[in-house]
This record gives structure tokens, sequence and C-alpha cells, in this order.
């Protein structure tokens, strides 16, 4: 069964920064391109951050622009969100979720379980 | 920036057609993706590219794309359909999702 599993959320005061990971398993990986997905608590989903699969095409969401960074290490199945100087407004679950079909305008499939990230003012 | 117009919450009669809908300004020209939530879970993908159901999504979720608004139609819908549906689109290499619908299931 294809799976992502993130890690690396908790409790970060504001201005501090974590690092996400998003681990692949049963599908290969350096295939696939990949997103960031975050959902602030009882709000609806927000775009984040896409990533292609060999890394050369980057997009970011102008809210998160300059303060995250996607990366991601095919040989580790791997994807990765820097976040960097943290505020409030980026509490949020937030989840990897593998791009679907072979362009940027493809679909979210499937997503991971999430990992909450609580920013403290 | 593109934005997406969902309607906040619809109901429907256990059995009945649910139609969820999202406005966009030319829509049409967009793949659409549609994906469910329930609570305390991550989504699902139960649309893509406008009218594509992926394995293991019951028949009686369509979808169609027209002009400014796409919609979800789920058809007899069941309890388990009871969730929050979100669209999604591209624009400028930017993701964007509908504010979600709420779906009772009566």
């Amino acid at each position: 069964e294809v799976q992502l599993v993130e890690s690396g959320g908790g409790l970060v005061p504001a201005g501090g920064s974590l690092r996400l990971s998003c681990e692949a398993s049963e599908f290969t990986f350096s295939d696939y391109t990949m997103n960031w997905v975050r959902q602030a608590p009882g709000k609806g989903l927000e775009w984040v951050s896409y990533i292609s699969s060999s890394s050369g095409t980057i997009y970011y969401a102008d809210s998160v622009k300059g303060r995250f960074t996607i990366s991601r290490d095919n040989a580790k199945k791997s994807l990765y969100l820097q976040i960097n100087s943290l505020r409030a407004e980026d509490t949020a679950v937030y989840y990897c979720a593998r791009g679907g079909g072979s362009t940027v305008t493809g679909w979210f499939d499937p997503w991971g379980q999430g990992t909450l990230v609580t920013v403290s003012s | 920036s593109y934005e997406l117009t969902q309607p906040l919450s619809v109901s429907v009669a256990l059995g009945q057609t649910a139609r969820i809908t999202c406005g966009g300004n030319n829509i049409a020209s967009k793949d659409v993706h549609w994906l469910q939530q329930k609570p305390g879970q991550a989504p699902v993908l139960v649309i893509y590219r406008d009218t594509n159901r992926p394995s293991g999504i019951p028949e009686r979720f369509s979808g169609s794309n027209s002009g400014n608004t796409a919609t979800l139609t789920i058809s007899r819908a069941q309890v388990e359909d009871e969730g929050d549906y979100y669209c999604q689109v591209w624009d400028s290499n930017t993701g964007v999702f509908g504010g979600g619908t709420k779906l009772t299931v009566l």
C-alpha cells in the first residue's frame, strides 16, 4: 500500500525553526512530484509548496516564500520542509501529498496523516 | 490571485443526490480535482481532472466542469459520505483550494 508518513512537528516559539519530514513507501518516489499542504485548526486546506521529481522545479505559496524551503532526497525516499521565522499563523497540520499526473497541474493523492506544528507567541 | 468559491454547507436526504459547486473565473479551462475529508482524517481524492474517479471511490461520485462552475455530484448519498469537500486547481504554478463545503446527510 502506498504510504506517506510525516514527522517533525511540535511546539515552537515564534521566530523559531523546524524541519518536517515525509517518508514514502511502496512506490517509486523518484518518479513523482510532491507537495506540502497545511490546514490551520478548524480551517480549510492551504497549498504550501511543490517540488518536481528531480528537484529542478520548486514553487511556494506567497505566504511562505522566503521562509520555507522544500527539498527531497530520492535515495532516501523522503521529502522535507524547512520552516524558518515561524509565525502564529503558521500553526497548522502539515500534510505531504504525492502529485498525480505528469504536469504541475496534477492532483494530490495520496496524503500522509499529517504532523502538527504549533507556534507559541 | 485565483479564487474558488464553494458553499459553506450542503444538506441531502439519505439516498438522494447532492451537488457541491465550485466557482471560479473560466474554471472550465482548468483541471479540477475534488477531495473528501472526514473529521480527524487526512483528505482523500474522490475526483481528478474534472470527471475521473480514482480506484476504490464509489461510482456514485461524479464530476463535471463547465463555464465558471465545476460540480461534484454524489448520487444515492450515504451516511458515510458526510464530511468536508474541497475543490482544487492550479493557477500560475500555485495550488488553489476552495474554502470547503460541509456535507450533511439527513
